[in-house]
Order: C-alpha cells, then sequence, then structure tokens
C-alpha cells in the first residue's frame, strides 16, 4: 500500500499553461507538504498545510496555489506555467500537533518539465 | 534552525560501517537531529533521528555528541542499495513552534557503497 502518492509522475507542457499536481496520503497524518527540488538537487520547501490550514508559506510566487480540500490530500495548482518551474515537486506527510518530534514521509516525486 | 555541515561524498565497502558525520555547532537546546536519504529519483527516505540520546532502529544508529555539537550516522553494514545522497537537518521538535516542522536541506554526503 503506498503510503503518500502523487499524480502525474511526469508532466511536460508548454510555458503559460496551467496544470496541477495531486497529493493524497493514507497515513492519517494532519499535516502536509510540498517541496521543490530544482536541476542542481536543492531540496526546498514551498508550503505546509495542518488540518486543512496553511502554515508554512516561503516564498513562492502566487502562480503557486495550494489547496487541501481535506486532511488527506494537498494538491499543487500551478498558472503560467515558466521554463524556471521545471524541477521535481515531492508531497509529504507527518503527525502534527503537540511538541514532539515527527517524522516526514515523502511521495515518489512528480517530475515536471516546462517546454 | 541550525546550519548543518556535512562532507560532500563519501566511499565504503559493502559489508563494512559506514559513519556519516554531520557538524551543528549552533544546535539549540530544543532541536533535534534528524537523518534523511535520498536515493537516485526516489523521494527522500527518513532514518532516524534524536535529541541528546544515542538512538538505533532498523536501519541505522545515530551517534550524537554529549555537547550535542556534531553527530554520526551509522549504517551498519552497508549494502549497494545504501548508495544514496544522506542529509543531516537539524530543526525543533513537533510540527508547533516557528519552524511547523519545515524540513530545510543541505547538500548531503553523497555515499557510495562499492563492491
Amino acid at each position: 500500500d503506498t503510503a503518500v502518492s502523487q499524480t502525474p509522475k511526469y508532466l511536460v507542457t508548454q510555458m503559460g499553461n496551467d496544470k496541477s499536481i495531486k497529493c493524497e496520503q493514507n497515513l492519517g497524518h494532519d499535516t502536509m507538504y510540498w517541496y521543490k527540488q530544482d536541476s542542481k538537487k536543492f531540496l526546498k520547501i514551498m508550503f505546509s498545510y495542518n488540518n486543512k490550514e496553511l502554515i508554512i508559506n516561503e516564498t513562492v510566487p502566487n502562480r503557486f496555489s495550494p489547496k487541501s480540500p481535506d486532511k488527506a490530500h494537498l494538491n499543487l495548482h500551478i498558472n503560467s506555467l515558466e521554463l524556471g518551474d521545471s524541477a521535481v515537486y515531492f508531497c509529504a506527510s507527518s503527525r502534527g500537533g503537540g511538541t514532539s518530534s515527527y517524522e516526514q514521509y515523502f511521495g515518489p516525486g512528480t517530475r515536471l518539465t516546462v517546454t | 534552525d541550525a546550519k548543518t555541515t556535512q562532507p560532500p561524498s563519501m566511499d565504503c565497502a559493502e559489508g563494512r560501517a559506514a559513519n556519516l558525520p554531520c557538524n551543528h555547532s549552533t544546535i539549540s537546546g530544543n532541536e533535534y537531529v534528524y537523518w534523511y536519504r535520498q536515493i537516485h529519483s526516489q523521494g527522500p527516505q527518513y532514518i532516524i533521528h534524536g535529541l541528546k540520546n544515542n538512538e538505533t532502529n532498523e536501519m541505522a544508529s545515530l551517534i550524537i555528541t554529549e555537547d550535542r555539537k556534531s553527530s554520526t550516522l551509522i549504517l551498519p553494514h552497508a549494502t549497494l542499495r545504501d548508495t544514496a545522497v544522506y542529509y543531516c537537518i537539524v530543526r525543533e521538535g513537533g510540527a508547533g513552534g516557528t519552524s511547523y516542522g519545515k524540513l530545510t536541506f543541505g547538500q548531503g554526503t553523497i555515499l557510495t557503497v562499492h563492491p
């Protein structure tokens, strides 16, 4: 059983298009994240949602809009795609709340190529 | 979150122990040390974490120095499948606080296990 799944795995599109990436977790976690890994392999957090509420919004262009319809899903919609958006996008989830430490579980990634 | 320093690459012979060092001299009292790894083209995978005490699980052992300024991840019997980028990350515990569980990835250590 896949814990954190993403669709699609590969996405090739042209500049200016709008696209969405979907993420689902079946771990019962409260918190979900989106990370971006660029061509230089740096992994950077973009967003985090806890119980469907946005709690982290790093300096990301507002062309990127996350949507969390419920605790198990966090989708990423990107408007007006640019060449620089080409990257691998990873979704992750973890338990949330409290003062303990919680590990994050990552999905397999979505490789986005903008031409 | 405190910054970490890791060697860019290391080699290890199959079957031998792999010892990956990490410096985190500015770590504060409520920050945990986490280790993740990323096998080529896959999502990052949680390995282990700790606060003060040494920790061991089925994947690895984590040795944290008494002053908490450095740590070592030990893979006791490295296999070819352990070839990956290993990330040492320091962050506040829990999904609350100011980091909300955010993981800040550095460049990591590329571990190559050879036959």
